[in-house]
């Protein structure tokens, strides 16, 4: 099962802020969240990771809650090319390597 | 440019055929995984392997086997394709968790829509 929750679909005008929301209540202490989007029959794209503190590049921002049970995507200026389902997800760690449980992710759609 | 190619974009295979879907990562990876993704399900793990000849089963296996004979290159077999395997197919590489430095976590292939008739 998905260890994150989304919403599964929001709007954002194009050159606003997008901000994704997604709860992850049961992540363990050493696990990350990694944000991946899916442009429509691409297969998903790395946009952005953090563990405990906030982070930014040349994408997005994550920030995260300081009890870390949530955390939210900014993507600062939309654009229409910025429409894509966004799937947050917590890394889970096993003995040999490392595995993303996917769950149906946001779609965002930005519009003109 | 680092990649993870899938050998083919789009397949038609009739109900009972072996299917072979080919995945081919550039990057020296240890780690690949093969997905499958279908509408409202999201992506969900088939199999995956950390090492030559290693494989391990995901949350959903069954009607699927894999292969990994060389580092670079993991194939997904359908043994005897049936209509209910129709889906996208994703394969994806990762770094050994040790070595991960959380740069970019996964990179995935375009994907094989296969539709089996």
């Amino acid at each position: 099962d998905a260890k994150t929750t989304q919403p599964p679909s929001m709007d954002c005008a194009e050159g606003r802020a997008a901000n994704l929301p997604c709860n992850h209540s049961t992540i363990s202490g050493n696990e990350y969240v990694y944000w991946y989007r899916q442009i429509h029959s691409q297969g998903p794209q790395y946009i952005i990771h953090g563990l405990k503190n906030n982070e930014t590049n040349e994408m997005a921002s994550l920030i995260i809650t300081e009890d870390r049970k949530s955390s939210t995507l900014i993507l600062p200026h939309a654009t229409l090319r910025d429409t894509a389902v966004y799937y947050c997800i917590v890394r889970v760690v096993f003995r040999y390597g490392q595995n993303f449980v996917f769950g149906p992710g946001t779609r965002l759609s930005v519009l003109p | 440019d680092v990649k993870v190619t899938q050998s083919s974009r789009y397949l038609v295979k009739r109900t009972g055929e072996k299917v072979f879907l080919e995945c081919v990562q550039d990057m020296d990876h240890e780690n690949m995984f093969w997905y499958r993704q279908d509408p409202g399900l999201g992506l969900r793990l088939i199999y995956f392997s950390y090492d030559v000849k290693m494989k391990e089963k995901g949350d959903i296996p069954e009607g699927y086997s894999v292969s990994r004979e060389k580092k670079e290159r993991f194939s997904l077999i359908l043994e005897s394709a049936s209509t209910n395997q129709t889906s996208m197919y994703l394969c994806a590489s990762s770094i050994l968790i040790i070595r991960d430095r959380g740069d970019y976590g996964y990179t995935f292939g375009s994907g094989t829509r296969l539709t089996v008739v």
